[in-house]
């Protein structure tokens, strides 16, 4: 058990709708990330928060956003969902934003597997 | 882009056999994550190597840093079903963007018993 959570485990929608997936980061992690993982594209980098701010995007959709909380807590916001959607979709936390010269350590929690019909 | 190239794609072994899983780039990374992913579980972080050259050991697994920092190999020794996982490396880019890691696709390795 790595100390972050995510809810839902799994989530089925349809074509056009919009979700919301939660995270929650491990006790005293300010930095959150958001991760796709699809069979074809591997595990793709979204964006990253820290301390409630926006610290770097990667390969996120306009038609996804997310929000870090005051209590740390993260959000993912996926709308006008597409069949090509379906993933598993990763949260993960650390200490810190990185160290110069150094990989943070990220720890992940257990995904949300998004289906869309 | 910083894109890394993980090899084989799948592997299928016999316990107590030994394996090696590569990691390739064009890119240079300040440094690289090795993780293990089980089915349906987040991957869980196994090693971080920083030094170009750098060996590290954990237990039977071995991991080594390129020279110029731009490729990593994971051996594994007298493999056990219990190593049944997803291994993807993961490289922080230097200056400004160390935090953000790039992912290969990673090697599915299965051992039979």
């Amino acid at each position: 058990d790595s100390g972050v959570t995510q809810t839902p485990k799994h989530l089925i929608t349809a074509t056009g709708q919009r979700v919301t997936l939660r995270c929650s980061p491990r006790s005293g992690d300010l930095s959150v990330y958001w991760y796709q993982q699809s069979l074809d594209q591997g595990l793709q980098f979204l964006i990253q928060y820290y301390n409630g701010e926006e610290r770097a995007k990667g390969n996120i959709l306009e038609r996804f956003s997310a929000q870090q909380f005051p209590d740390l807590h993260s959000e993912l916001n996926l709308s006008s969902l597409e069949l090509g959607d379906s993933a598993l979709y990763f949260c993960a936390s650390s200490v810190g934003a990185g160290l110069a010269g150094v990989g943070v350590e990220q720890f992940f929690g257990p995904g949300t597997r998004l289906t869309v019909l | 882009t910083q894109l890394l190239e993980q090899s084989p794609q799948f592997l299928s072994i016999q316990e107590g056999e030994n394996l090696t899983v590569y990691c390739n780039s064009s890119s240079v990374f300040s440094s690289l994550q090795w993780y293990r992913q089980e089915p349906g579980e987040g991957p869980v972080l196994l090693v971080t190597v920083v030094t170009g050259g750098e060996v590290k050991k954990l237990k039977r697994l071995t991991f080594q840093f390129g020279d110029a920092r731009k490729d990593s190999s994971l051996h594994i020794t007298a493999a056990q079903p219990g190593d049944t996982g997803l291994y993807l490396c993961a490289g922080a880019g230097s200056g400004g963007s160390n935090y953000k890691l790039t992912f290969g696709k990673g090697t599915l390795l299965t051992v039979n018993p």
